[in-house]
């Protein structure tokens, strides 16, 4: 029979550009933010986070904005290099204790 | 320093068997997750513990999944009997439990049941 997976939303960019990956997250409740890197055979890495009484996060290469009207977080890579390939997952908490809810993930390819 | 270790990395046994997964939390850490993930159904929570208790259990899929958190620094997730449809990568994460913080994860284990 025909197998459904889940539709993983892909993003292709030459090495060098600037790199925006988006996420939609469900709860308005949700003040702490998270935005995971995941290699091939590897585990999810943190790469920067972001607390709901900010709107704009930098740290080294990467930019966190957060736009709590919309319920939407991107993640924007200056540079983009071949090591940036990865999946990408947005986390969220809304403050129920320490559980984060992570959202389907955005496949980054880098091309040469 | 260390960071989560699992072990094994990679394990294949056939339907029916007895699988014992393996963690090492971050020292210090005193909240553990196990997740699982599958292509289907993306990144799934099936536990977490938070001082060596477990809090939250509704993520198992089933009796078939038990979890221990013995002491600070180990954990297990045991399935058994095992199916083919348990097949997927394991993670184990932990964190510090004060205010809310990030999870760090394991390599995962990559399951697969024949």
């Amino acid at each position: 029979g025909e197998s459904v997976g889940l539709h993983l939303p892909t993003l292709s960019v030459q090495e060098g550009d600037n790199s925006i990956i988006n996420c939609a997250y469900s709860n308005s409740a949700s003040d702490y933010f998270i935005w995971y890197k995941q290699e091939s055979g590897k585990g999810p890495q943190f790469i920067i986070d972001i607390r709901s009484n900010m709107d704009k996060r930098q740290g080294q290469r990467v930019t966190v904005l957060l736009n709590k009207t919309v319920k939407h977080l991107s993640l924007q890579i200056a540079a983009t290099q071949p090591g940036d390939s990865a999946v990408y997952f947005c986390a969220e908490n809304a403050n129920t204790g320490n559980q984060f809810y992570f959202g389907t993930g955005t496949s980054l390819t880098v091309i040469p | 320093d260390a960071g989560v270790i699992q072990s094994p990395r990679h394990e294949v046994t056939e339907m029916g068997q007895e699988v014992t997964l393996r963690c090492k939390p971050i020292s210090g850490h005193n909240s553990l997750f196990w997740y699982r993930q599958t292509m289907m159904r993306g990144l799934e929570l099936l536990i977490y513990f938070n001082n060596n208790v477990p809090i939250d259990d509704s993520g198992m899929p089933e009796d078939r999944f038990s979890a221990k958190m013995p002491n600070a620094s180990f954990s297990t997730l045991k399935i058994q009997p095992s199916e083919p449809r348990d097949s997927a990568v394991y993670f184990c994460a932990s964190s510090l439990l004060t205010g809310v913080q990030p999870q760090h994860f394991g390599d995962g284990t990559r399951l697969s049941i024949l």
